[in-house]
């Protein structure tokens, strides 16, 4: 089950710079994104959503691009700080009769370098 | 801030025995569900609970897996008759609406 990709499994940034973490769908039927940050050992943190009614939502430094045209989205870490450091996860969820199930990509590990 | 807690963070089991994982979900939401991750794989998701009643599920969610929600607080997972491959960690998640939490996991180990 492919319908949520993240082609990236690891991804270095120098502190103070900008994080790009990328996801990929195919299943036109997703209407809802999030993304989770992730420690070893830990559940997945929940960092920040969007509709896809929206293209672009922001929380503090974190900002998550939809483009619907072509099933992408991405998360901008800015800037990036070392206790970023994680494994973040995109998760799509579509409409069913009451309760979202999340299908979720395979992660990124993200280090950022002081 | 309100979250998710799991008990107990880790069950050491042997093959044919029955577990029970257990789960606080935040106490206004009002959608549960139970996901699992087995070593170096995705998060999957094995079944949602809303109304007192399973809402969907997953193939990984068969007769062996069952759901409850004993009191107005707990969500449990049982799986009857565990196999070597049940092992993994296993993740609770509520919300309100869209946006689920999680809790920390429960690491099932079955030998």
């Amino acid at each position: 089950d492919q319908q949520v990709k993240q082609n990236s499994p690891s991804l270095s940034v120098q502190e103070g710079r900008i994080s790009i973490l990328n996801c990929d769908y195919t299943n036109s039927m997703f209407d809802y994104f999030l993304w989770y940050k992730k420690y070893p050992a830990e559940g997945p943190t929940f960092l920040i959503s969007i509709s896809s009614i929206k293209d672009k939502n922001e929380d503090g430094r974190f900002t998550v691009f939809l483009n619907k045209s072509a099933k992408h989205l991405s998360l901008h870490i800015v800037p990036s700080q070392p206790g970023d450091s994680a494994v973040y996860f995109c998760a799509a969820g579509a409409p069913s009769g009451s309760a979202r199930q999340l299908t979720f990509g395979s992660g990124t590990q993200l280090t950022v370098l002081p | 801030e309100p979250e998710v807690t799991q008990t107990p963070s880790h069950q050491v089991t042997q093959m044919g025995q029955e577990v029970i994982l257990r789960c606080v979900p935040i106490s206004n939401h009002l959608y549960f569900y139970w996901y699992r991750q087995i070593l170096g794989q995705k998060v999957e998701f094995l079944v949602s609970f809303y109304n007192n009643e399973i809402s969907e599920k997953s193939e990984i969610f068969d007769d062996q897996f069952s759901v409850e929600r004993p009191d107005g607080s707990n969500f449990t997972l049982k799986i009857r008759s565990t196999k070597l491959e049940d092992s993994a960690m296993y993740f609770c998640a509520s919300s309100a609406w869209d946006t689920q939490y999680f809790g920390p996991g429960t690491r099932l180990t079955v030998l």
